[in-house]
């Protein structure tokens, strides 16, 4: 399975923009890139997932570089609510493979 | 709409003491999955499935046991409870087809072992 590397931890103030990076230099042909908040106390939730290029939903956007190698998630004007950690996951994850969660990025949002 | 749900929510054990977290999906979802989540580790892996009738070894798989009951029912099971143990459990299900939208966990089981 790929290895992930993301930051530990990110701080923001309220309405700017995040941006994580998580690198995933063995990203097989087959696999999908997934993002996933989680909030204390609470189990994770898929936030979005991509194959190649950019993917933008109602709560974030994804960009993937043609080579795949890393991958961007990007949170839109951040409120004290995105407070949470960020788990990057490269995988044919929906096939059944083993979910690998790393440690996540801790993203805290400041007035 | 459900999702997945895990029982108990809250448990305490002894040392030594065996217990079942059970766990189930009204998705009709292929795979299932076990996780123990410590203070700054992360999610970690303990067992999964892949579609019923199958088990896999995780990253931590050491001292559990798991069975998938039906396509529904995924339990995980402590023989002997150790401190060591002590964590928040999350269960989470998946469809397992390319392209689906991820995996949906629970909302965790916070054990202690004393």
């Amino acid at each position: 399975l790929a290895k992930t590397t993301q930051p530990i931890s990110m701080d923001s103030y309220e309405g700017q923009e995040v941006n994580i990076t998580c690198s995933h230099n063995n990203i097989a042909t087959n696999d999908y890139i997934t993002w996933y908040q989680q909030f204390p106390s609470q189990g994770p939730r898929f936030i979005i997932q991509g194959y190649k290029t950019k993917v933008t939903n109602e709560v974030a956007s994804l960009f993937i570089p043609a080579d795949r190698k890393s991958s961007t998630l990007s949170l839109p004007r951040v409120s004290l609510s995105d407070t949470a950690v960020y788990y990057c996951l490269v995988g044919y994850s929906n096939s059944g493979y083993a979910l690998n969660f790393g440690k996540g990025t801790s993203l805290l949002v400041t007035p | 709409n459900a999702g997945v749900t895990q029982t108990p929510k809250f448990q305490v054990l002894k040392t030594g003491q065996s217990m079942t977290l059970q766990c189930a999906q009204d998705m009709n979802h292929n795979s299932m999955y076990w996780y123990r989540q410590d203070p700054g580790m992360g999610l970690r892996l303990i067992y999964y499935s892949a579609s019923e009738g199958t088990t896999d070894k995780g990253e931590v798989p050491n001292g559990y046991n798991v069975s998938r009951l039906n396509k529904r029912e995924f339990s995980l099971r402590l023989e002997s409870a150790a401190p060591s143990q002590t964590s928040v459990y999350f269960c989470a299900s998946s469809q397992g087809d390319r392209g689906s939208v991820g995996a949906f966990f629970g909302q965790g089981t916070r054990l202690t072992v004393v």
